[in-house]
């Protein structure tokens, strides 16, 4: 079984919807990431969490929250999505006190938004 | 915006060929550099780290130069296998504080 799972893989949604994408991991790491990429423009930064109670914003939040249910989960939520969200996006993961450096990623999720 | 810039390809290469990408970054006080490789629709997997003094992993040597504030990789003897995105990341601040930049890519497509 994959150590870090995304849902879904692909989803085609309408202008306006709320979307969420959801991560799960069972490497037990402590830290997780959400990346979109684009063509062109390579793997940027959504959010980021050190842990269930530490949220941060990366390069690119606005349009975007997030949720740490707790240290296994990590969703992603598009409260009204509009077409230029449409990218490939990647949840990640990484571990402190294995080096917080290697990141360790899910299979990624299409989204497509019309 | 902390940059780190690396030339897109296509690099393209027949099978046994010697292939280098470089990249350059723009902070000079990073502390932590990466080669990751990406294969077409597949998720980001870390090849290798990059040391100050250079590093080897079978066919492939990653150097740094930090005064210069360049990353290379090489890969020897290519194989079909090799064909990817191979991804420059830069960790701009270094342990618990930092995340990872990463490049947009230098695409290598190895012919039989």
């Amino acid at each position: 079984d994959a150590d870090v799972t995304q849902t879904p893989r692909n989803r085609i949604t309408k202008t306006g919807k709320r979307i969420m994408l959801e991560c799960s991991q069972t490497k037990g790491h402590d830290r997780m990431y959400w990346y979109r990429q684009d063509p062109g423009l390579g793997l940027r930064l959504i959010y980021y969490s050190f842990d269930v109670k530490d949220i941060n914003k990366g390069e690119i939040s606005d349009g975007y929250s997030v949720s740490r249910q707790a240290q296994a989960k990590f969703s992603l939520s598009l409260e009204s999505a509009i077409p230029n969200q449409t990218a490939l996006y990647f949840c990640a993961t990484s571990d402190f006190e294995q080096g917080p450096d290697t990141q360790y990623f899910g299979p990624g999720t299409r989204l497509t938004v019309l | 915006r902390k940059e780190v810039e690396q030339d897109p390809g296509p690099f393209n290469v027949p099978e046994g060929a010697t292939v280098a990408f470089n990249c350059t970054y723009s902070n000079s006080a990073s502390q932590s550099f990466f080669w990751y490789r990406q294969d077409c629709r597949k998720e980001p997997k870390l090849l290798m780290s990059v040391y100050s003094s250079g590093n080897e992993d079978g066919r492939f040597t990653a150097q740094l130069n930090r005064a210069s504030q360049y990353i290379s990789l090489l890969i020897r003897d290519s194989k079909l296998s090799d064909s990817a995105t191979y991804l420059c990341v830069v960790n701009f601040y270094g342990g618990s504080q930092g995340n990872l930049i990463f490049g947009k890519g230098t695409k290598l497509s190895v012919k039989p």
